[in-house]
């Protein structure tokens, strides 16, 4: 079974800090990537998605993702953060079988 | 237009008893999802429907825990004999087809098994 591993658990940083979250995944076939986010009390949302095309994904907020086949990887950057950017990240995967697989999360704390 | 919506927002319940968790998806959605959310845990997957077939119910837990959905909208997750580790938010979504588009996220309903 595919598994999607996020490497870091909680991420503190400054604002205007650039942001990298680590996103691997274990399919070798293909596969649909996904980012979501969940700022506190709200539910979870899509903040940007690839299947095909340009590996080089933009979502909303200024947030960007990029697929590295080789590496089996869809890392979420953003060049500068903002405090409002507090939230807990999500990646998933989903292999075509209709099943979507989702990393533990990583904790992003925003200082101002 | 309306959301997932899940109910209840929160259920206490004493180990033993069975509960029994709603989720009304997107009107028009045919896929919906089950997910458990435990601290520090991410998200488990739980089964997901097409209509209102279940193709993949390996995320199941135990047998203690099954889902039906009728008429293609809302759908219940079920279970019995709860324990403590069944302790989490329990997350139902909601997409226009499987695979690759969207999920949309109700709001979750709180699960403590005392």
């Amino acid at each position: 079974a595919q598994s999607v591993s996020q490497h870091n658990h909680h991420v503190i940083l400054s604002e205007a800090a650039s942001l990298e979250l680590g996103c691997n995944y274990s399919y070798g076939g293909t596969v649909n990537l996904f980012w979501y986010v969940q700022y506190p009390g709200q539910h979870l949302q899509l903040l940007l998605k690839y299947f095909s095309g340009d590996p080089l994904v933009k979502g909303i907020k200024g947030f960007e993702a990029e697929f590295i086949k080789s590496k089996f990887s869809f890392n979420l950057r953003k060049p500068s953060v903002q405090w409002s950017d507090t939230a807990e990240y999500f990646c998933a995967v989903n292999e075509h079988n209709n099943d979507m697989r989702f990393g533990a999360g990583t904790r992003l704390t925003v200082k101002p | 237009g309306a959301g997932v919506s899940q109910s209840p927002s929160n259920k206490v319940t004493e180990k033993g008893k069975d509960v029994e968790l709603r989720c009304d998806p997107i009107s028009g959605h045919t896929a919906l999802y089950w997910y458990r959310q435990s601290l520090g845990q991410g998200l488990e997957f739980l089964i997901y429907f097409q209509g209102n077939s279940a193709p993949d119910k390996s995320g199941l837990p135990s047998d203690r825990f099954s889902a039906e959905r009728t008429g293609g909208s809302v759908s219940t997750l079920t279970i019995q004999r709860t324990q403590q580790e069944d302790s989490a938010v329990y997350l139902c979504a909601s997409s226009t087809t499987t695979g690759t588009d969207t999920q949309y996220f109700g709001p979750g309903t709180r699960l403590t098994v005392l």
